[in-house]
């Protein structure tokens, strides 16, 4: 079967950094997405990594050891407005599966 | 831009009553999903389509079945709705690698 794993609930300042990981173990993997969602808001799209490497979108950052099964999003600079859940999800064929969400709560 | 819209935002049904949940998106995308999220245990898909008439089961299919007449329709129905699928559902239909979300319905059966 498939699986993602990444942490429940992380917390930060304003102004910092933060990592959410994420490990993945399914098979026919295409790729690893992350998606943003706010509270009462849909999930909105935020990277795709299909290969190894760091993919740099502004203040966002996503990483994918395909080797390791594992992938990650930085956050830099953090703002208020960045708390939110975070999701990764692996693309499987043609759909995909989704973790089950890491809450930033991002304080003054 | 994209754009993908549900019925409703907000909708509460009684126990047995037949329930649809439409979506629609105006991108000519082929691929549409129907996606339950419940706290703790993110999104899971119930249904999804590849094209008009076309479905495929997901993860979570009990309960549901979907319907596409149209490309840019894909109906979520729930044949005799129970209390446990009280939950937000989402629709999103995919462009490359990309899902786009609709706004979501929070369905609660009573």
């Amino acid at each position: 079967g498939q699986s993602l794993e990444q942490p429940s609930e992380v917390t930060a300042v304003e102004g910092a950094i933060v990592q959410i990981n994420c490990t993945y173990q399914t098979s026919g993997f295409y790729g690893l997405s992350w998606y943003q969602q706010h509270d009462g808001g849909a999930p909105t799209f935020l990277s795709y990594n299909a290969l190894d490497g760091l993919e740099e979108t502004g203040r966002f950052s996503s990483f994918l050891s395909r080797s390791d099964s594992y992938g990650y999003l930085l956050l830099q600079e953090l703002q208020m407005k960045d708390s939110a859940s975070y999701f990764c999800a692996v693309i499987h064929t043609d759909k995909l599966i989704f973790g089950t969400g890491t809450r930033l709560q991002v304080f003054p | 831009d994209v754009k993908v819209t549900q019925s409703s935002r907000y909708l509460v049904k009684r126990t047995g009553e037949k329930v649809f949940l439409e979506c629609v998106q105006d991108m000519d995308h082929e691929n549409m999903f129907w996606y339950r999220q419940d706290p703790g245990l993110g999104l899971r898909l119930i249904y999804f389509s590849y094209d008009v008439k076309m479905k495929e089961k997901g993860d979570i299919p009990e309960g549901y079945s979907v319907s596409r007449e149209k490309k840019e329709r894909f109906s979520l129905i729930l044949e005799s709705a129970s209390t446990n699928q009280t939950s937000m559902y989402l629709c999103a239909s995919t462009s490359a690698d990309t899902q786009y979300f609709g706004p979501g319905t929070r369905l609660t059966v009573l």
